[in-house]
């Protein structure tokens, strides 16, 4: 079946880098993917849709000068955290439709960012 | 944002016991699913529900959707140890696969 793959699974960075996290849709094409972040013992939060080949569409309150999105390609979309603040430790979480499938989506296993 | 309500936040049953959680949400939807998340994971889909649709069962699942009342169950029958982990509901409301997650339900199954 369809496979989203997120890399990497775990990061450490430093504050004031930037750290990118990678979505693949393995098998299929998809021209949306979709970011979460999903802080512990809480919800997932949509922060953004990706869409290829054009900018992202950000949730309300989420900074898209912070949370920059870049999907490229029909398989990839990488987010990258920019200047990263301890606060930005999360599990981020990618999601992707593989349509015609009917409403079937597809989540990546999500990676844990730790800022220190 | 949280379109999905979750009730209750956290449950703690005994194992063969049943367990029921309640979502609600705020706008019409064109489907709601069903996810488990084991603590530090990914998500694992159990059931999708369209809107034309009141009831489904996969196994020992079973959910039900009231469109009027904006609101959807799971009910886990017989329960196990196994099936400890964080379940939530999550909306579609436009058919664009952008969905929109509960605030969830902690389920503890006790052995």
């Amino acid at each position: 079946g369809a496979v989203v793959s997120q890399h990497p699974s775990r990061v450490i960075c430093k504050s004031g880098t930037s750290v990118k996290i990678e979505c693949r849709s393995l098998d299929f094409q998809a021209t949306t993917m979709f970011w979460y972040r999903q802080f512990p013992k809480k919800s997932l939060m949509l922060m953004a849709t990706s869409n290829e080949g054009s900018k992202a569409t950000y949730e309300q309150g989420v900074e898209k000068d912070k949370f920059l999105i870049n999907h490229a390609s029909l398989t990839l979309s990488t987010l990258t955290v920019t200047s990263a603040h301890p606060e930005d430790s999360s599990f981020y979480i990618c999601s992707a439709s593989a349509p015609p499938s009917g409403n079937t989506i597809y989540f990546g296993e999500g990676s844990w960012l730790t800022v220190v | 944002s949280q379109q999905g309500e979750e009730d209750p936040q956290a449950l703690s049953i005994q194992e063969g016991e049943n367990a029921t959680m309640n979502c609600s949400y705020k706008t019409s939807i064109n489907n709601l699913q069903w996810y488990r998340q084991n603590s530090g994971r990914g998500l694992v889909h159990l059931i999708l529900i369209r809107s034309n649709e009141r009831e489904k069962h996969s196994g020992r699942l079973r959910v039900t959707l009231d469109t009027s009342k904006k609101s959807s169950s799971l009910l886990i029958t017989a329960s196990r140890a196994a099936d400890t982990a964080s379940y939530f509901c999550a909306t579609d409301t436009s058919g664009t696969y952008k969905y929109i997650f509960g605030t969830g339900t902690r389920l503890k199954v006790l052995a």
